[in-house]
């Protein structure tokens, strides 16, 4: 049964200190993506990759936040220094692109729960 | 701007009933809508697609119609069980074909017994 894959599942921090999360997506698939979810946001885009490529790394405070694809099985999202507004439920998503279309659908890993105090 | 809405942050209903959940969005014109359920502590799990040139699509009790005129999705699910309580999102493909999907804030939904 593939699945997506994060660590750490919970991570509480103080302020200032680094932050690193990591996410395996599903074998073969083509896309990578980052969200951000809060009550009062609900699910934000924060960055994707294809083909471990970064397509768009808008909805990232680019100061603070970094997203790599160092191969094809691992994506890390990095924040440094970490803020307590930072403080969230961090989604990495995978998917397959077809065509020329984006994709049809995303499969989300379990989440990590962040904390910064 | 953009913008999606989900008609409500919380939705109660009996169990047995119908829940019917809605989306409505502006500035868009996707080529296809998606619905996901998100349940506490978890990732959200895709659950129907439909495309702009479909009205309604079907996979046991649940159905997504999608008006492109009215800008809007209706979700449906019949015979509510106490087990369809989470919350539901919609997406739509981003504005320019090759974008990705925009995730409305969800609707949570309680199924009472």
């Amino acid at each position: 049964d593939a699945r997506v894959t994060q660590t750490p599942r919970h991570k509480v921090t103080e302020m200032g200190q680094e932050v690193t999360m990591r996410c395996q997506p599903i074998l073969g698939h083509n896309t990578v993506f980052w969200y951000r979810q809060t009550m009062m946001q609900g699910l934000e885009l924060l960055a994707y990759f294809r083909n471990r490529a970064p397509l768009d790394d808008s909805g990232m405070p680019k100061d603070r936040f970094s997203a790599e694809m160092p191969d094809a099985t691992l994506a890390t999202l990095k924040i440094q220094p970490s803020e307590p507004r930072d403080s969230a439920v961090y989604f990495c998503a995978s998917g397959l692109v077809r065509g020329d279309r984006q994709q049809e659908t995303q499969y989300f890993g379990p989440g990590t729960r962040l904390l910064v105090l | 701007s953009q913008k999606i809405e989900q008609n409500s942050e919380a939705l109660n209903i009996q169990e047995g009933k119908t829940a019917t959940l809605t989306c409505n969005y502006t500035n868009y014109s996707p080529a296809y809508l998606q619905w996901y359920r998100q349940d506490p502590g978890r990732g959200p799990v895709f659950l129907l697609l439909i495309r702009e040139n479909e009205k309604e699509k079907r996979k046991e009790r649940l159905k997504v119609t999608f008006d492109t005129t009215l800008k809007q999705s209706l979700f449906h699910i019949t015979a509510s069980q106490p087990a369809d309580s989470a919350t539901y999102l919609c997406a739509l493909e981003g504005s320019s074909g090759n974008t990705p999907l925009v995730f409305g804030k969800g609707t949570r939904l309680s199924v009472i017994a």
